[in-house]
């Protein structure tokens, strides 16, 4: 079964708007929380992660939220451009291994 | 720059055929993974290995097996390639100190 619950499927959002992807997880020894991005063609990329001791990381416009009593993370892309349309994949990780999200797909409209 | 690369990019076999994946990575990782990417899915773990010739099942091995024998060198094997094994396969890495992943660009593999 799929240890993390990814949501929306997808969504559209245009330029200079917010994209907002949700994630929950159930196991509480999960101390790693990454974000990648993938592009048409190619292999995902690790975009941003978080410890569970922060409640917020930001890296330029993505920010990941973190919610430790909700067992909810999410990613959060302010000013959204058109180089950011990708599928966007949560993940929870212990030791070396990550349980992977559905996928979210992300279309900005110029 | 971290390289993961992967042998085919696209891939064509027969129902019943025995199929190769082929992984490389150029950072001298100890982990290697391999993924299977469905729509709707996102990607699910057939195995990984920790060290040369140690392998773990992930989430979803059955109908595969894999082969570390050297470091930088992981495969996937197929070894009677189904319909239901058409997929997009990605070859990940990573170093023991770290939880970060390197991706290669995958193999989409079509059985027909």
């Amino acid at each position: 079964q799929q240890q993390v619950k990814q949501s929306p499927q997808s969504l559209i959002v245009q330029k200079g708007g917010i994209s907002i992807i949700n994630c929950a997880y159930e196991n509480t020894a999960f101390d790693y929380f990454p974000w990648y991005q993938q592009f048409p063609g190619k292999g995902p990329a690790l975009l941003i992660a978080i410890r569970p001791d922060v409640s917020e990381k930001k890296e330029g416009r993505f920010t990941i939220s973190f919610n430790k009593s909700a067992k909810q993370f999410s990613l959060h892309i302010m000013d959204s451009q058109p180089g950011d349309s990708a599928t966007y994949f949560c993940a929870v990780g212990d030791d070396y291994k990550l349980s992977f999200g559905a996928g979210t797909t992300v279309t900005v409209r110029a | 720059d971290v390289k993961v690369t992967q042998s085919s990019r696209y891939l064509v076999k027969r129902t019943g055929e025995k199929v190769f994946l082929e992984c490389v990575q150029d950072m001298d990782h100890e982990n290697m993974f391999w993924y299977r990417q469905d729509p709707g899915l996102g990607l699910r773990l057939i195995y990984f290995s920790y060290d040369v010739k140690m392998k773990e099942k992930g989430d979803i091995p059955e109908g595969y097996s894999v082969s570390r024998e050297k470091k930088e060198r992981f495969s996937l094997i197929l070894e009677s390639a189904s319909t239901n094994q058409t997929s997009m396969y990605l070859c990940a890495s990573s170093p023991n100190e770290r939880v970060e992943q390197y991706f290669g660009p995958g193999t989409r593999l079509t059985v027909t």
